[in-house]
């Protein structure tokens, strides 16, 4: 049974560029979360994608924008890239249809630094 | 609005002692969910518990223990017999049902020493 993946493992990128993350979710997820945790800090919650369309936010700037396609992976795009940015970048997935529908199952992340 | 407390930062144990990890959660739902993730240096989130808020009953899963307590708003983690392996960082996480998905708040994490 495939867990939830995500790729790139790591990324650099400098100031003002964009990036774009991706998530598989785990075989019969629907739903895909994505934090943000920084350094020696606890996941912070970014958004929430089911059904193709983003259903809970964060306290995030829409400099960091989503997408969840057909076959339930996602996206994560953040632009103008600031040093703050630098973090590691958790995906988790869950299954709506589920009795436990909000027990999330994560990624290893991806390390994100911005020079 | 949600809050999960974790007060305690680090906490450093030798091997087979017993170590409690706190949590203190606000919410002002009367339906909500509780978890525990650990997180090894490998940095995956590995889900360890899920509580929703109208079962109380304490939890044993060999050597993991928890204690739901809705009166102080806590739910504690205890380790038994603590192993190196156990080392790791433990998270505290509130789950709040919203239109069209749930919020998940996970509090600052406690780091957890456990040497041989």
């Amino acid at each position: 049974d495939a867990g939830v993946t995500q790729s790139p493992t790591h990324l650099i990128k400098t100031r003002g560029q964009q990036v774009t993350l991706r998530c598989s979710p785990k075989s019969g997820h629907d739903t895909v979360s994505w934090y943000q945790q920084a350094l020696g800090q606890g996941p912070q919650f970014i958004f929430q994608y089911y059904e193709e369309e983003e259903r809970q936010r964060g306290n995030f700037p829409d400099r960091f924008s989503g997408h969840q396609f057909p076959n339930y992976s996602s996206e994560l795009n953040v632009n103008a890239l600031l040093l703050g940015d630098s973090a590691l970048y958790l995906c988790a997935s869950s299954s709506r249809q589920s009795l436990a529908g909000d027990t999330q199952y994560f990624g290893p992340g991806t390390r994100l630094t911005v020079l | 609005a949600q809050k999960v407390t974790q007060a305690q930062t680090e906490i450093s144990v030798v091997e087979k002692e017993d170590v409690t990890l706190d949590c203190v959660y606000e919410t002002r739902d009367t339906t909500y969910y509780l978890f525990w993730y650990k997180q090894p240096p490998s940095g995956e989130l590995v889900f360890l518990i899920r509580r929703n808020s109208f079962d109380e009953q304490n939890e044993i899963s060999g050597r993991y223990s928890w204690n739901f307590q809705k009166s102080t708003s806590s739910f504690n983690f205890t380790i038994t017999a603590s192993q190196v392996v156990d080392s790791a960082v433990y998270f505290c996480a509130l789950s709040e049902a919203r239109t069209g998905g749930f919020k998940t708040i996970f509090g600052a994490g406690t780091r957890l020493f456990v040497k041989a």
